[in-house]
Formats: structure tokens, sequence, C-alpha cells
């Protein structure tokens, strides 16, 4: 079971260069999302989606844009890094069952250094 | 909004010590509670949850009781090993509807042999 992938699982940008951290779940969820975490601040989400064609804005969407073609795949674009984005990048993924929303599931994350 | 605080780590135990970490919550609606484990190098993992009120989620030989009346959540084990070392995190959800996560800041855990 490979559950949700994240790839790279590290990386060093410049200032301004831009970049895309991948995440693909084999697990047919709906409902994907990206957090990141930061010492002392516990995750706090970037963007989710609902399902292929739908995202939205979570918490501290500024400097990210996503998109989701399809149900197994929601990349995470950085257009210009920043210092400030040096982080912990997560992936995570869920479904409903009998109405009920399920666990999230995470992927194994993404360590990014902006110098 | 919702929020989750949690205790300040870390938290240095010695093995086969007992261990409680604190959580209280805020939410506007009904929340669902969990704890997360993350292990060095790793993703996050379901450590156990609760959907209702007085529910006590448990896994691995760790417990936590949703208590509504305290806003709380507290996860707790009776005897922990070196293996347990790790961050905790309490989260919530509020909802059906709403599936993102609210998560308070971690707790590390050391256990010393």
């Amino acid at each position: 079971n490979a559950g949700v992938t994240q790839t790279p699982k590290f990386q060093v940008l410049k200032t301004g260069q831009s970049m895309t951290l991948q995440c693909a779940q084999d697990m047919n969820h709906e409902y994907m999302s990206w957090y990141r975490q930061d010492p002392g601040m516990g995750l706090r989400l970037i963007h989710y989606s609902v399902g292929a064609g739908i995202t939205d804005q979570g918490e501290v969407p500024n400097g990210y844009n996503v998109s989701r073609s399809t149900t197994e795949d929601f990349p995470l674009r950085l257009l210009s890094a920043a210092p400030s984005q040096t982080s912990v990048y997560f992936c995570a993924s869920s479904y409903r069952v009998a109405g009920m929303n399920t666990e999230a599931f995470f992927g194994q994350g993404t360590r990014l250094t902006v110098v | 909004g919702d929020s989750v605080t949690q205790m300040e780590g870390p938290v240095t135990l010695s093995e086969e010590a007992f261990l409680t970490i604190n959580c209280t919550y805020t939410a506007t609606g009904y929340p669902s509670l969990f704890w997360y484990v993350q292990y060095p190098g790793e993703g996050l993992q379901l450590l156990l949850k609760a959907t209702k009120a007085d529910d006590k989620g448990s896994n691995k030989g760790f417990e936590a009781t949703y208590r509504k009346e305290t806003t709380s959540f507290h996860l707790e084990k009776g005897s922990v090993q070196v293996s347990d070392s790790a961050v905790y995190f309490c989260a919530l959800r509020v909802g059906t509807g709403r599936r993102a996560l609210t998560f308070g800041s971690g707790t590390r855990l050391q256990v010393q042999p």
C-alpha cells in the first residue's frame, strides 16, 4: 500500500525560485490537503480540495497555488520562494464513510529550505 | 475560531513511567478529537480518536477520553517505552462537512532507558 506519496523529501531553493511539491494518493480519497509544519506552531492548513476540479484556501494560502486535475494528484506550487516558506510540508487525504469523515492519512513530508 | 492547546514540551520520562499529555480545545460546534504521533523523520500517523462526548479512544496502550464538560482530551499511557519517543499532536475537526483538522503545537516526548 503506497498511501500518500510526497516528492521530493528534501529541497533547497534560492529566494525567487519556483517549484512544485508533488502529492499523490492511491486510496481514491476525495479530500486532499496541504499543511505546513513550523516549530511551536503545529500544522497549519495551506490549501485543500474536496474533489477533482475543486480547491479552496486554508489558513495560510499566500505564496502558494494548487490545482486538482485528477482524484489522485494534488501538487503545491511555490511561485516565488521566500525564506518565510522554509518549513516541512505535509500532504494528507481522507474520505467519508456513512456520512462521517475519516481520519487524515499523511505523507512523509517534504523539508524545504529557502536561502 | 477553533483552537487546540497542548502542554509544551519536551516531556522527558524514564522507561515504564506514567505519561500524561494535556490537551484542551475550543470549538464552535461538536468536534471529533484526534491524537496523531510523528516519529523521527516520518509523517503523522493517527494514534487514536473519539467522535463524541465520553468516548474513549485507545491504541498501543495509549488512551484519551473526550471530556465535553472540561473541553479536554488528555493523552495517557501507563508505562512508556523508549520506542514511544516522538512528537504527539492533538487535533480536532468540527462537523461532518468540514474536513480540515485544527492542530495543537505538538508535544515532544523523550523516553530514556
